[in-house]
């Protein structure tokens, strides 16, 4: 089974902070995302990356930037945490899409960060 | 990015009924994916489907690509306590690589 780890489940930082949220996972997949989650919007792209050292905005980028120095690894990071980024975030893996068929994502549990 | 429309946002049931919930979209799919996610969990994927019209199922659920290719449906039969949770569709478009959008999410709620 796909293994992807966050490292941490709950976070609680104040307004201006750099903050890392790190997450790994364990299967070899390219493609690596994150999201965060908001009651009533779903899940909201704000990176993804598809190779090592290489990333990609997704839908709502700004405040936000990425790390992918490893494979196996993807780092969030808040640049001066506000506290309308107070939400759970929430990271996946896949394989890279083949020529058939598309890979589905694989989350980790997630981390509730408050901002305060 | 893209808007997937979820409905219904909520649902409260009895042990025993069947569900059935839908995701709809503006633009044309190549994919849908449907995921639950348990309480303080990540999404786990539930269905796959990556053809037009292609009805798969998996235990008490079952899900179907719209012909349209705009819609896609879950349906779960004889809810049990265990089905609790939030349920998200996800479609992908032909030529976003390897993003998925999602939809706002549907909460269920089994009453035994």
């Amino acid at each position: 089974d796909v293994k992807v780890t966050q490292s941490s489940r709950y976070l609680v930082k104040r307004t201006g902070e750099k903050v890392f949220l790190e997450c790994v996972q364990d299967m070899d997949h390219e493609n690596m995302f994150w999201y965060r989650q908001d009651p009533g919007l779903g899940l909201r792209l704000i990176y993804f990356s598809y190779d090592v050292k290489m990333k990609e905005k997704g839908d709502i980028p700004e405040g936000y930037s990425v790390s992918r120095e490893k494979k196996e690894r993807f780092s969030l990071i808040l640049e001066s945490a506000s506290t309308n980024q107070t939400s759970m975030y929430l990271c996946a893996s896949s394989l890279p899409r083949s020529i058939d068929n598309y890979q589905p994502q694989h989350f980790g549990d997630g981390t509730r960060l408050s901002i305060l | 990015g893209q808007q997937l429309n979820q409905s219904p946002q909520s649902m409260f049931i009895q042990e025993g009924e069947d569900v059935s919930m839908n995701c709809t979209s503006s633009s044309i799919f190549n994919t849908w994916l449907w995921y639950k996610q348990d309480p303080g969990e990540g999404p786990v994927l539930l269905i796959a489907l990556y053809k037009a019209g292609e009805l798969t199922s998996n235990g008490r659920l079952t899900a179907q690509f719209g012909i349209t290719r705009k819609d896609s449906f879950l349906n779960i039969s004889a809810s049990i306590p265990s089905d609790v949770g939030i349920y998200f569709c996800a479609g992908q478009l032909s030529n976003t690589g390897n993003q998925f959008y999602f939809g706002t999410g549907t909460s269920l709620t089994v009453i035994p």
